[in-house]
């Protein structure tokens, strides 16, 4: 099975940051990883896939890259909006599974 | 507009069954993989189930394999989720995904509680 970890577990950080989040893969996926952005009480929305493929209708403020075992996921300008927790998913093998999410707030 | 509609979750005992029902529109059902994804109380997200467009491959998290059937109708435009043996560890929100690798689109979720 392949394990999937995010640094940092919780980040705190001021309107108009660079915000970036580090997904680790166990194994190597290629690119064949995702990310997601859950407010509480919501759906998580999906907002990056093949790691750095923006989901249509996400701000262009939101970029993915990677490759193989290391991914981030990065917020170019943090904005109140951007508050939420975020995982990373891999696709590369079943059964597909989650980071354990990064939780981001204002500072 | 495409749309996942989760239902049928609610309040079951230790060892009692449920089951959950997705009704997919806006899209052609058939053509797409299927999934269900859960999450307890206050923690991450788990792919609990995955099924192929005709049904005939599935895969599951080994917490639930041989407790939980994962099925759909493709002419209701429809998935499932049959429940069994249901535990305490079950209990969470569950939310029907459309599966590309990635979910792309998500049902609004059903909760699930397995308490006495």
């Amino acid at each position: 099975d392949i394990q999937m970890t995010q640094s940092p577990s919780t980040l705190s950080a001021s309107v108009g940051d660079r915000v970036t989040i580090t997904c680790r893969a166990s194994q190597s996926i290629s690119t064949w990883l995702a990310w997601y952005q859950q407010k509480p009480g919501k759906a998580p929305k999906l907002l990056i896939y093949k790691a750095s493929s923006l989901e249509s209708g996400v701000p262009s403020r939101f970029s993915g890259s990677g490759s193989g075992t290391e991914f981030t996921l990065t917020i170019s300008s943090l904005q109140p909006d951007d508050i939420a927790t975020y995982y990373c998913q891999q696709y590369y093998s079943y059964l597909f599974n989650f980071g354990p999410g990064t939780k981001v707030d204002i500072k | 507009e495409v749309q996942l509609v989760d239902s049928g979750g609610g309040l079951v005992q230790p060892g009692g069954s449920l089951r959950l029902s997705c009704t997919a529109s806006g899209f052609t059902f058939s053509s797409f993989w299927m999934s269900w994804v859960r999450q307890a109380p206050g923690k991450g997200l788990e792919w609990v189930a995955d099924i192929e467009q005709d049904g005939s491959e599935t895969y599951y998290v080994d917490s639930v394999k041989g407790r939980f059937t994962i099925s759909r109708d493709n002419a209701k435009n429809s998935l499932y989720l049959q429940m069994n043996s249901l535990r305490a560890d079950d209990t969470a929100v569950y939310y029907c995904v459309r599966d590309n690798g990635y979910a792309d689109v998500w049902g609004q979720g059903t909760t699930v509680t397995v308490s006495s």
